[in-house]
């Protein structure tokens, strides 16, 4: 039982270039979320995803785009890389009811040079 | 006004003391409460819900002030192994869940 499994782990990129972080989820369910943490800082939303095929902006948006798949999937695309998008990223899913319960993927560190 | 706020602290204790921290929320509609433990930058982690004034879960006790607009949590008898970030969660009806900032807790021997 995988729960949240995010890739890659870690990545490096050159100022302007684009990439995907890729979210999976295999406990069916409905909520996603894109989170970021910065040193110092707690998470702050990205992103999130209530149910398959919805999608709605959080705290900080600005530079990245997502892309609920299906149930299962939610990635997050970075289209121009920028230094300040530096930081950690984590995703994370949830159960609605009756317990809601963040369950969060390990984390992936992008540096941005 | 931050939607969420914490004092980051960090809180230094020695092994055996009770510590509590605040956290302050903004939105009146909020509904649900969770602490997450985070440790080293790590994924967090649930450590208790809060759906009424308050819940305990053996030497932790988060407890709800709906009028005041804060919920706490109170550690007992502190352990080394309690040394972490603990992140405040309010659930408003947005769907939204807005973490805030963490509080750090070290426990010294």
């Amino acid at each position: 039982n995988a729960g949240v499994t995010q890739t890659p782990k870690f990545q490096v990129l050159k100022t302007g270039q684009s990439m995907t972080l890729q979210c999976a989820q295999d406990m069916n369910h409905n909520s996603m979320y894109w989170y970021r943490q910065d040193p110092g800082m707690g998470l702050r939303l990205i992103y999130y995803s209530a149910s398959e095929g919805t999608t709605d902006k959080g705290e900080v948006p600005n530079g990245y785009n997502v892309s609920r798949l299906n149930k299962r999937e939610f990635s997050l695309r970075l289209e121009s890389a920028a230094p300040s998008q530096t930081s950690v990223y984590f995703c994370a899913s949830s159960v609605n009811y009756p317990i809601e319960k963040l369950f969060f993927g390990s984390g992936t560190q992008l540096s941005v040079l | 006004r931050k939607e969420v706020e914490q004092d980051p602290g960090p809180f230094n204790v020695p092994e055996g003391a009770t510590v509590a921290f605040n956290c302050t929320y903004s939105n009146s509609a909020s509904q649900s409460f969770f602490w997450y433990r985070q440790d080293c930058r790590k994924e967090p982690k649930l450590l208790m819900s809060v759906y009424s004034s308050g819940n305990e879960d053996g030497r932790f006790t988060a407890q709800l002030n709906r009028a005041s607009q804060y919920i706490s949590l109170l550690i007992r008898d502190s352990k080394l192994s309690d040394s972490a970030t603990y992140l405040c969660v309010p659930r408003g009806n947005t769907g939204k869940l807005i973490f805030g900032q963490g509080t750090t807790l070290q426990v010294k021997p």
